[in-house]
């Protein structure tokens, strides 16, 4: 059965520190990779996609993928209080699974 | 303006009523999909329909049905409701399947549902 890993957390992180999740999956024929980001109470929300090997920047936000290793990270820099909120990691090939998420804590 | 909406928002309902929820996207996209969260928060694909055809169509009770009447709109209807039925559901939307938007999914506010 294919599979998404991520840690439950909760991740505890310094405001202003860098917060790193991070993400396996077990299908190595996966093509794409999202990261949505859950505030409790409210519906996942869409905030970085990698395709390719490498990493990919988005304002604070840079996604790494490693297919070979079969791992997807999502780093935050200068993190923020509002980016409090569990963080799913989503994989696809002929559909989409997700993983069930690392809630992230920032620390004021 | 609301690009994916649901409703309701909450539903309260007794074992083995019927029940509907609505979806309707503004987005132009293709693809719509359900998804249940439950108390654990794992959110799970239910069902997925592209341009008002069942695409995916994972493993799941039959008494949930969903229907397209157009690409904008998917409703489900859950029929005799259960116990474990209690959760949240997301209508989600996304491109065509095969471009590269695919999966690229915007999710609407959910629907809290309660059994009792």
């Amino acid at each position: 059965q294919k599979e998404v890993e991520q840690n439950s957390g909760p991740l505890s992180v310094p405001e202003g520190a860098i917060a790193s999740l991070n993400c396996t999956y077990s299908d190595r024929g996966s093509q794409s990779f999202f990261w949505y980001r859950q505030y409790s109470g409210k519906s996942p929300e869409l905030i970085m996609f990698i395709y390719s090997n490498g990493d990919k920047e988005d304002g604070r936000f840079t996604a790494q993928l490693n297919k070979a290793s079969q791992y997807v990270s999502l780093l935050i820099r200068d993190s923020q209080p509002s980016d409090s909120a569990t963080y799913l990691c989503a994989v696809t090939d002929d559909k989409i699974i997700f993983g069930k998420g690392t809630r992230l804590h920032i620390l004021p | 303006d609301t690009a994916v909406s649901q409703t309701p928002k909450y539903l309260v309902t007794q074992m083995g009523n019927d029940k509907s929820i609505k979806c309707e996207q503004n987005l132009g996209h293709d693809t719509m999909y359900w998804y249940k969260q439950d108390s654990k928060k794992f959110l799970k694909i239910m069902f997925s329909y592209n341009n008002k055809e069942l695409i995916i169509n994972e493993t799941v009770p039959n008494r949930f049905s969903p229907k397209s009447p157009d690409k904008a709109h998917l409703n489900l209807h859950i029929n005799s409701l259960e116990l474990g039925d209690s959760a949240v559901y997301f209508c989600a939307s996304s491109q065509d399947l095969g471009t590269s938007g695919a999966y690229e999914q915007y999710f609407g506010p959910g629907t809290r549902l309660t059994v009792t």
